[in-house]
């Protein structure tokens, strides 16, 4: 077990709707990414909140967002989504060391 | 846009053999390296981090770097059916940030 939690664990959304997933970071980390992993692909980076701050993007259009809180957890939300939103999104988190340790993830099936 | 690359595999090896997985990555500035492994439908745990050239040993696994060559492997020595899963190969994004550049993974099946 990494300390990760994140929630909720599946969740099935018609296109054009809106989601937002939840990630809790280990106790005394304060750096939390996001990925995206389809079917057998690897997983693909989206963003990446420092203290707050976005600290990095991957190739991800603007309707992909996030949010950093106080307490280090993070927000995912994606607005009018696509068929192709549907995977298993990751929610990682570190020190500003580079050493990341993942969520058990949450299940997204757009419809 | 840095590019590792992974043999999707299947590799498959018997029980209580060496099972060896490779990488190879595209950026030269590159600093540092991961192995995750993947069980189906659950989230990368991680295995093996490696920053210098060299071998890194943690029990029956052994990473092994070179930068020159810019490969990376893992050697799993006695394999266990409890080892068949996906392995994921890392890298970092940049030198100074977190973000994970992954490979596809490689499916590993040890058969007893």
């Amino acid at each position: 077990e990494t300390g990760v939690t994140q929630s909720p664990t599946h969740l099935i959304k018609t296109r054009g709707q809106q989601v937002t997933l939840r990630c809790s970071s280990q106790s005394g980390h304060n750096t939390v990414s996001w990925y995206q992993q389809a079917l057998g692909q690897g997983p693909q980076f989206i963003f990446q909140y420092y203290r707050e701050e976005e600290n990095g993007r991957g190739n991800f259009p603007p309707r992909f967002s996030g949010l950093q809180f106080p307490n280090y957890s993070s927000e995912l939300n994606v607005n009018a989504l696509e068929l192709d939103d549907s995977a298993l999104y990751l929610c990682a988190s570190s020190t500003s060391t580079d050493t990341q340790y993942f969520g058990p993830g949450t299940r997204l099936t757009v419809l | 846009q840095k590019e590792v690359e992974q043999n999707s595999g299947p590799l498959s090896v018997p029980e209580g053999a060496i099972a060896s997985l490779n990488c190879t990555y595209s950026d030269r500035g590159s600093q540092s390296f991961f192995w995750y492994r993947q069980y189906s439908g659950k989230s990368p745990e991680l295995i093996m981090s490696i920053y210098s050239n060299g071998d890194k040993e943690d029990g029956r696994f052994t990473a092994q770097l070179n930068k020159a060559s810019q490969y990376v492997s893992l050697l799993i020595r006695d394999s266990q059916p409890s080892d068949s899963a996906t392995y994921l190969c890392a890298v970092n994004k940049d030198q100074a940030g977190t973000a994970l550049i992954f490979g596809k993974g490689t499916t590993l099946s040890v058969s007893s």
